[in-house]
C-alpha cells in the first residue's frame, strides 16, 4: 500500500513570497489533515478535510493560508504573503474514514524555510 | 493552552531496558489516545492507541497504560533497542472530532 506522498521535500523562499504544497492521501482515505510543526513544538492541526468538503479549520491563518482538496482527493496548501514565523514543517495526513477511531498516516512532510 | 503535555524532552536508557515515556493531557474529553514515533526527516509514524475504556493496551515490545483519574497515559518499551531511538510523541482526539492534538514530544536515545 503506498503511503501518503508529499512535495517538494525541502523549500526556501523570501518573507512576502508565496509557496504552494502538494499532498497525494493514500487511495480511499476519505479524510486529510494538513500539520504544521514548528521546530521544538508537537505538529499543530491547520485544517481537516472530509472527502472535498472543511470539517475545521479554526487554526488556519486565513488571511495567508489556504487550502483546498480537489475531487475528493489530492489536496494543495498556500501561504501567501510567507512571514519568517511560517518556518515549519508542513505535514499532510490521511485516514480511512471519519466516526471510525483510527489512526492517521502522516506524509515525510515538507520543510519550509523562510528567509 | 497546551492540552497535551510531555515533560520530559529527552529520556536516554541502556539497550534492554525498559523505557517510560509520559504524557499528561488537561482536556476531560479526550477518549482516545495515540502514540507516534519519528525518525528525522520522516513524518510521524503510528506506534499505538488506547481507547478511554480500557486502562492497558499491548503491542509486542509496546504497551500503553491509561490512568483516566489522574489524565495521564504512559507508553513502555521492554526490552528497549538501539532503533528505538526516535522522538515520540503522544496524541489525543475527543468523540466526534478526529482532530489530533499532539504533545510536544520526548526524545529517546537508547544506549548500546
Amino acid at each position: 500500500e503506498a503511503g501518503v506522498a508529499q512535495s517538494p521535500r525541502y523549500k526556501i523562499i523570501e518573507k512576502r513570497q508565496s509557496v504552494a504544497f502538494w499532498c497525494n492521501p493514500i487511495s480511499g482515505h476519505a479524510t486529510l489533515y494538513w500539520y504544521q510543526q514548528i521546530l521544538g513544538q508537537g505538529p499543530k492541526l491547520l485544517i481537516q478535510f472530509q472527502n472535498n468538503g472543511v470539517v475545521d479549520d479554526s487554526q488556519l491563518p486565513k488571511d495567508r493560508f489556504s487550502a483546498e482538496r480537489l475531487k475528493g482527493v489530492d489536496s494543495t496548501l498556500k501561504i501567501q504573503p510567507a512571514k519568517l514565523e511560517d518556518s515549519a514543517v508542513y505535514l499532510c495526513a490521511s485516514s480511512l474514514m471519519r466516526g471510525r477511531r483510527t489512526e492517521a498516516f502522516f506524509g515525510q512532510g515538507t520543510r519550509l524555510t523562510v528567509v | 493552552d497546551q492540552q497535551v503535555k510531555q515533560n520530559s524532552p529527552s529520556l536516554s536508557v541502556q539497550e534492554g531496558r525498559i523505557s517510560i515515556l509520559n504524557c499528561d493531557y488537561t482536556n476531560s474529553m479526550f477518549d482516545y489516545f495515540l502514540w507516534y514515533k519519528k525518525y528525522p526527516a520522516e513524518g510521524p509514524t503510528f506506534l499505538i492507541s488506547i481507547s478511554s475504556i480500557k486502562d492497558k493496551n499491548e503491542d509486542g515490545r509496546f504497551t500503553v497504560f491509561l490512568n483516566k483519574s489522574a489524565k495521564h497515559l504512559s507508553l513502555h518499551i521492554v526490552p528497549s533497542q538501539p532503533g528505538d531511538s526516535a522522538v515520540y510523541f503522544c496524541a489525543a482526539s475527543a468523540e466526534g472530532n478526529e482532530k489530533l492534538t499532539f504533545g510536544t514530544g520526548t526524545r529517546l536515545t537508547i544506549i548500546p
